[in-house]
């Protein structure tokens, strides 16, 4: 089955600093992959996602690069803020409706 | 902004006892969804739910588990002779359509096993 290695599991930046989460996964079926913030009691939320036929994306400050060949995709924040701090999930989706998350990194933004 | 509801927030059961945990979907959602993160651990795929009928399942999802729409807005999720390692948030999550389709996910139930 599917594999997905997210690091680091903790990062504390600055605030204005960039902040990046790696993941790789092991299943090249996998063609969907989100990213997902979580608020202490809160559910994920979905930030941004990438699908297999695309290698980046960006949303403002957020953006998101695929490398299908390395079976590793990553998320960028820049000019991070404190209300940034928060667990960032990494997925992988390796058809139908099977998904596989990361471990979590834990975003600290210092001010 | 629709979102996914789930009840109770909190749920503390004694070992052996059965428990329901609640979810509302948001309401065009065809895709239904639960998931389980045991505490400091991933989220882990529990099942999928599809026209009636289970679509997906993990190997978490055994025997004690069942799920069930029991009408046009609920979906919930059984949990039989619960044990001390089910204790864990319990998300729900709805989406329109499968395959790639970003995920709704609620704010979660804590369940508690004495």
């Amino acid at each position: 089955g599917e594999n997905v290695e997210q690091h680091p599991s903790t990062l504390s930046v600055q605030e204005g600093d960039s902040a990046v989460i790696k993941c790789t996964y092991s299943d090249s079926a996998s063609n969907y992959f989100p990213w997902y913030k979580q608020e202490l009691g809160k559910g994920p939320q979905l930030i941004i996602d990438i699908r297999s036929n695309v290698g980046e994306k960006k949303d403002q400050r957020i953006a998101v690069t695929l490398n299908k060949t390395a079976k590793h995709f990553s998320l960028h924040i820049t000019e991070t803020q404190p209300e940034d701090s928060a667990v960032y999930f990494c997925a992988a989706f390796g058809g139908y409706q099977k998904v596989t998350f990361g471990i979590g990194t834990k975003l600290q933004v210092i001010p | 902004e629709p979102e996914v509801t789930q009840t109770p927030s909190h749920q503390v059961t004694q070992m052996g006892q059965e428990v329901i945990l609640r979810c509302v979907p948001i309401s065009n959602h065809l895709y239904f969804y639960w998931y389980r993160q045991i505490l400091g651990q991933k989220v882990e795929f529990l099942v999928s739910f599809y026209n009636n009928e289970i679509s997906e399942k993990s190997e978490i999802f055994d025997d004690q588990f069942s799920v069930e729409r029991p009408d046009g807005s609920n979906f919930t999720l059984k949990i039989r002779s619960t044990k001390l390692e089910d204790s864990a948030m319990y998300f729900c999550a709805s989406n329109w359509d499968r395959e790639g389709q970003p995920q709704h996910f609620g704010d979660g139930t804590r369940l508690s096993i004495l």
